[in-house]
């Protein structure tokens, strides 16, 4: 089985630039997720899609960041303009079914973000 | 509202050693408890999660971790360390009301000696 994959790996951009992530989830999977990871930090929550419906965006800084999820599969994270502050390793999640608590979320290996 | 704390940043242990990660967390409803592993340049891979079942959960790898709910603790241990689980790991907790949204400790970063 395919994990969720991310692309780019990595991305360096100068600040009030434009950029944009790419995650592919599991096949199959009705909820994705992304998360922001500060160097030295947890990962923070940015936004949680089921299907193509968010659930919860509420730490999404909205001024600058966003997200679609088209068709319920693919899904992209823009950021515009970019600030120092953003750099980070943004990560995408999948999960399979919602509506079980305590369902595992499956990670993909991230996009590092470096924004000079 | 439900939070981590990961006590250390930083742990080093040889090879051999019992390892010993401590998790503490805050929730107002019974929660569900996830600690999971991350090397360099990967994404996180669950180790083992609790879910209100028994309250000493085993996972992959060696690890296991116990949920003591008077303590409001879910420390992870190893009883001998390999070189292999030199990694960060991170302990998470998500509540019923919040559905399957996490919220992640700091992590602490584990360091084995040969």
């Amino acid at each position: 089985e395919a994990g969720v994959a991310q692309s780019p790996r990595y991305k360096i951009i100068e600040k009030r630039q434009s950029v944009a992530f790419w995650c592919n989830p599991i096949s199959g999977h009705a909820t994705l997720y992304w998360y922001q990871q500060i160097l030295g930090q947890g990962p923070k929550l940015l936004i949680q899609f089921q299907n193509n419906g968010v659930v919860d965006d509420s730490q999404l800084p909205k001024d600058r960041f966003s997200a679609e999820r088209l068709k319920g599969v693919d899904s992209t994270l823009k950021i515009q303009p970019a600030k120092l502050e953003d750099s980070a390793v943004y990560l995408c999640a999948s999960s399979l079914d919602p509506g079980t608590l305590g369902d595992e979320q499956y990670f993909g290996p991230g996009t590092r973000l470096t924004v000079t | 509202a439900q939070s981590v704390t990961q006590l250390g940043s930083h742990v080093s242990v040889s090879e051999g050693a019992l390892v010993l990660l401590r998790c503490n967390y805050s929730s107002s409803v019974p929660p569900y408890l996830f600690w999971y592993v991350q090397y360099p340049n990967q994404g996180l891979q669950l180790l083992l999660k609790y879910t209100s079942a028994a309250t000493l959960v085993k996972g992959i790898n060696g690890f296991e971790a116990e949920f003591k709910k008077s303590e409001t603790s879910f420390h992870l241990t190893k009883p001998s360390a390999h070189m292999s689980d030199a990694a960060e790991y991170f302990c998470a907790v998500s509540e019923g009301s919040s559905g399957s949204r996490l919220t992640f400790g700091e992590g602490t970063q584990l360091t084995v000696n040969p």
